[in-house]
């Protein structure tokens, strides 16, 4: 299957603590996203990498939050000092370059006690 | 006001019929507009993709964007259960970011 893969799929975790999410875009895709989802919402932007640089980054990517994509291949999201309200399903979707389509991961669903 | 509006539902309708669904949006800029569909406690999943106004047919799955009236719709013909799921429109206007902006999604239920 060559599509987008996250790991993990749930994460429990208490309040406090850190957290980190990988994501493993299509190869051949040079851009990858991450979404953050709640429920009955769709998906907000957090971030965005044109191979390894981070573009872009929205205004609810506190300081707690870090993405890295190193060599342009796969990406990590860490969240620390978790909060009750980080709890939410994390999406990742990759896209070619032009960005016109995006195809996302299974998600990480995140519940922090 | 969110830049892409989406009524939430549930939408349920029978067996074979049609489907409309429907998003507006806010910001002339957009050019990308996307449908995806979600299953439960899955990720979504791309349905549909145009750019600027006019129609797009793919099997059962229409897409009409009215960059006039700022008004997009899906419409799914001869509905099966299998359809039941949540559609979230999306549109950008910049392919420099690709940055999604997504409505809060529709819930539909095609009952048998």
């Amino acid at each position: 299957d060559t599509g987008v893969s996250q790991d993990p799929r749930h994460k429990i975790t208490k309040r406090g603590q850190n957290v980190t999410f990988r994501c493993d875009p299509i190869s051949e895709h040079n851009r990858l996203y991450w979404y953050r989802q709640t429920l009955g919402q769709g998906p907000e932007f957090l971030t965005y990498f044109q191979n390894e640089a981070q573009l872009e980054k929205s205004r609810l990517l506190s300081d707690r939050f870090s993405a890295e994509r190193p060599k342009g291949s796969f990406s990590t999201l860490e969240i620390q000092r978790t909060e009750q309200g980080d709890s939410a399903m994390y999406l990742c979707a990759s896209g070619p370059t032009g960005g016109e389509t995006q195809y996302f991961g299974p998600g990480t669903r995140l519940l922090v006690l | 006001q969110k830049e892409v509006e989406q009524d939430p539902g549930p939408l349920s309708v029978p067996e074979g019929a049609i489907v409309s669904l429907n998003c507006t949006y806010s910001n002339s800029a957009f050019q990308y507009f996307m449908w995806y569909r979600q299953y439960s406690r899955k990720g979504p999943e791309l349905l549909m993709y145009t750019y600027s106004s006019g129609n797009k047919e793919d099997g059962r799955f229409t897409a009409q964007v009215d960059k006039s009236s700022k008004y997009i719709s899906l419409f799914i013909r001869d509905s099966q259960p299998s359809d039941s799921a949540t559609y979230l429109c999306a549109s950008y206007g910049s392919s420099n970011t690709g940055k999604l902006i997504f409505g809060q999604g529709t819930t539909l239920q095609v009952k048998p």
